[in-house]
């Protein structure tokens, strides 16, 4: 199964964008690429997911590179209750999700 | 009411004992999902189940089974328990297709002495 890697931690001020980047780079061409985030006590949280185009939702905004070996999680306005860990997921066959280790967001006043 | 429900939430428990964890979800989804997570690290892929005839092995499956009772309820078991499964277990459920988001259930806090 394909690998993601993401940066372990990284911090941003509230209502400031975060760009939170992820390596695939062993992607295959019918994966597609999820995002979820996992709040202190809680299970993982869907948070987008896309395949080759750029893709937006309520949530956050996703811009998958051309070649698709790299995407970046755009939270548009950090709020507090947006710190958590981020999870780059390759959602590959049976749907079954590979996690990597995740980045861990701080966001501060 | 939760759509995807584990029982029990915390569970303390020797080694060499039988622990088996429920997972009953209520969004009519066909696929299920056990995860492993330990602490620092992410989720890993323990078993899985398109169906109630369909079970499949995942990443790390030694030591553990799984028993797909209906569509609503998938349950894993530890036959006999070892400190090294001391983690959060969680479930999660999706309906078919890679592309569909998948739905995690609160985690079940293991600890094996």
């Amino acid at each position: 199964d394909a690998k993601t890697t993401q940066p372990n931690s990284m911090e941003s001020n509230e209502e400031e964008p975060v760009h939170l980047p992820c390596n695939h780079s062993t992607i295959s061409g019918t994966d597609y690429i999820h995002w979820y985030r996992q709040l202190p006590s809680q299970g993982p949280e869907y948070v987008i997911h896309g395949l080759t185009s750029n893709v937006n939702n309520r949530m956050a905004s996703l811009a998958i590179a051309e070649d698709r070996k790299s995407s970046t999680l755009i939270l548009h306005r950090a709020t507090l209750r947006d710190a958590a860990v981020y999870y780059c997921t390759l959602a590959g066959t049976a749907s079954k999700l590979t996690f990597g280790t995740g980045t861990r967001l701080q966001v501060t006043l | 009411d939760a759509d995807v429900t584990q029982t029990p939430r915390n569970r303390i428990t020797k080694t060499g004992k039988r622990i088996m964890l429920e997972c009953s979800q209520t969004k009519g989804h066909d696929r299920m999902y056990w995860y492993r997570q330990d602490p620092g690290l992410g989720l890993r892929l323990i078993y899985y189940s398109f169906d109630v005839k369909d079970i499949n092995k995942g990443e790390i499956s030694d030591g553990y089974s799984v028993s797909r009772q209906a569509q609503a309820k998938f349950s894993l078991s530890l036959e006999s328990a070892i400190p090294n499964q001391t983690a959060l277990y969680f479930c999660a459920t999706a309906s078919g297709g890679r592309y569909n988001e998948q739905f995690f259930g609160p985690g079940t806090r293991l600890t094996v002495l």
